[in-house]
């Protein structure tokens, strides 16, 4: 099993410009999440899902927008990328809603 | 006040030293704390997972709840230059999403 995958590893935006990061897991698990991790902050939930066709907000979704059409994807988009989403990203996923988490490797996005 | 409270570091120590890294939280209905350690550049990895108060042991590292204190403890009894990394303590209520604290920054000193 490959676990969870995210694509890109790094990326640099200029301010305006909007892009899609990819995850993907193999583990059948219903709960994905997003991430952000910013020096010193630990980690913010941006999204999560529950289940294919259903999300929700988490702590910081502002400026962000997600889809869950299959089991295994969860892309997150970001419309006009601005200085303040400069951070990293982590996408996970579990079996239970309270229960062990599995991350990918994170996409480093840097926003000028 | 923040719901997990944790010391961001830095922490530096010889290799072989005991190592403690602490949490305390405000949510009483917390029951499943974990901790994970997250390596530079790297996602973060479970470590320990505990159910309610107690103690957990998992070869050198050994984990404690004390629910009555709010207090979660991750112990290291023999660290090694390969534990060093951010520890990140997580918490939840029954099925309901993680909250994370900030992590603490440890460096084993060979």
């Amino acid at each position: 099993n490959a676990g969870v995958t995210q694509t890109p590893k790094f990326r640099i935006l200029k301010i305006g410009q909007s892009m899609t990061l990819q995850c993907t897991q193999d583990m059948n698990h219903n709960y994905m999440y997003w991430y952000r991790q910013d020096p010193g902050m630990g980690l913010k939930l941006i999204y999560y899902s529950v289940g294919a066709g259903i999300t929700d907000k988490g702590e910081v979704p502002n400026g962000y927008n997600v889809s869950r059409s299959t089991t295994e994807d969860f892309p997150l988009r970001l419309e006009l990328a601005a200085p303040s989403q400069t951070s990293v990203y982590f996408c996970a996923s579990s079996y239970l809603a309270g229960g062990r988490q599995f991350f990918g490797p994170g996409t480093r996005l840097t926003v000028l | 006040q923040k719901e997990v409270e944790q010391d961001p570091g830095p922490l530096s120590v010889p290799e072989g030293a005991i190592v403690s890294l602490n949490c305390t939280y405000s949510n009483s209905a917390f029951q499943y704390f974990m901790w994970y350690r997250q390596y530079s550049r790297k996602g973060p990895e479970l470590l320990m997972y505990t159910y309610s108060s107690g103690n957990k042991e998992d070869g050198r590292f050994t984990a404690q709840v004390d629910k009555s204190s709010k207090y979660i403890s991750l112990f290291n009894r023999d660290s090694q230059p390969s534990d060093s990394a951010t520890y990140l303590c997580a918490m939840s209520p029954s099925n309901e999403k993680l909250t994370f604290g900030t992590g603490t920054r440890l460096t084993i000193i060979p």
